[in-house]
């Protein structure tokens, strides 16, 4: 079975540090794989998303960056953490092949920038 | 991808049907219709998705209208622990966008 991997759950880093989120998917090929981002009390904003190794798509212009370097191997970077950054950061997946396919999430790291 | 239409939130009572509408009028030929819910603190679930006809599995119904502009999720016997946002969302393709959802609250 398929299963999805994100961490850390939690993690509190002061403004102007960099941050790295990483996220690995078991058990699937090819997938592809999504970052989306949800402020308190409000929606999921899809901030990247990948159909394959070194293939990125930004949604939205901000200072954070996604890299794919394997796979099944998603990482959301930034050089330098803003206040507005902070929020609930999730990582999904879904198969790659079919026209219609479901996003399978991860449990999420919750980021507080101070 | 089509624009959803969610009310913000919605009460039904524990053992009762909680039925979810959302409004899709700009949905195109080959975009399905997604339902997800979040718990608080936890990521996304996905529920049931449909193209044209009424799905059913375990955990739902999906009721698609004739025009398919509009879409109810139905939750049979509410639970306690059925209180999340529910999410509609139509999606053909690699790029899934989520609204606002309704906050679904199933009182005892």
């Amino acid at each position: 079975s398929q299963t999805i991997h994100q961490w850390p759950a939690t993690l509190v880093q002061p403004v102007g540090s960099p941050l790295s989120l990483e996220c690995t998917v078991e058990g699937t090929s090819n997938p592809n794989l999504y970052w989306y981002r949800q402020a308190a009390g409000r929606g999921l904003q899809l901030l990247f998303y990948s159909v394959g190794i070194g293939q990125i798509s930004s949604e939205v212009p901000q200072n954070l960056s996604a890299s794919r370097p394997q796979d099944r191997q998603f990482i959301l970077s930034s050089k330098k953490l803003l206040l507005s950054d902070s929020g609930f950061y999730l990582c999904a997946w879904s198969v790659l092949s079919t026209a219609y396919s479901p996003l399978h999430f991860g449990n999420g790291t919750r980021l507080t920038v101070t | 991808d089509a624009k959803t239409t969610q009310p913000p939130s919605m009460d039904c009572a524990e053992g009762r049907a909680a039925n979810l509408p959302c409004n899709h009028s700009t949905i195109s030929g080959n975009e399905y219709v997604y339902w997800y819910r979040q718990i608080h603190s936890q990521g996304p679930q996905y529920i049931i998705h449909g193209l044209k006809n009424n799905e059913t599995n375990e955990m739902a119904s999906l009721i698609i209208t004739e025009d398919r502009k509009s879409s109810t999720l139905i939750l049979p016997h509410a639970t306690l622990r059925d209180t999340a946002v529910y999410y509609c969302i139509v999606q053909s393709g690699s790029r899934l966008t989520f609204g606002e959802g309704t906050q679904l609250t199933v009182n005892p």
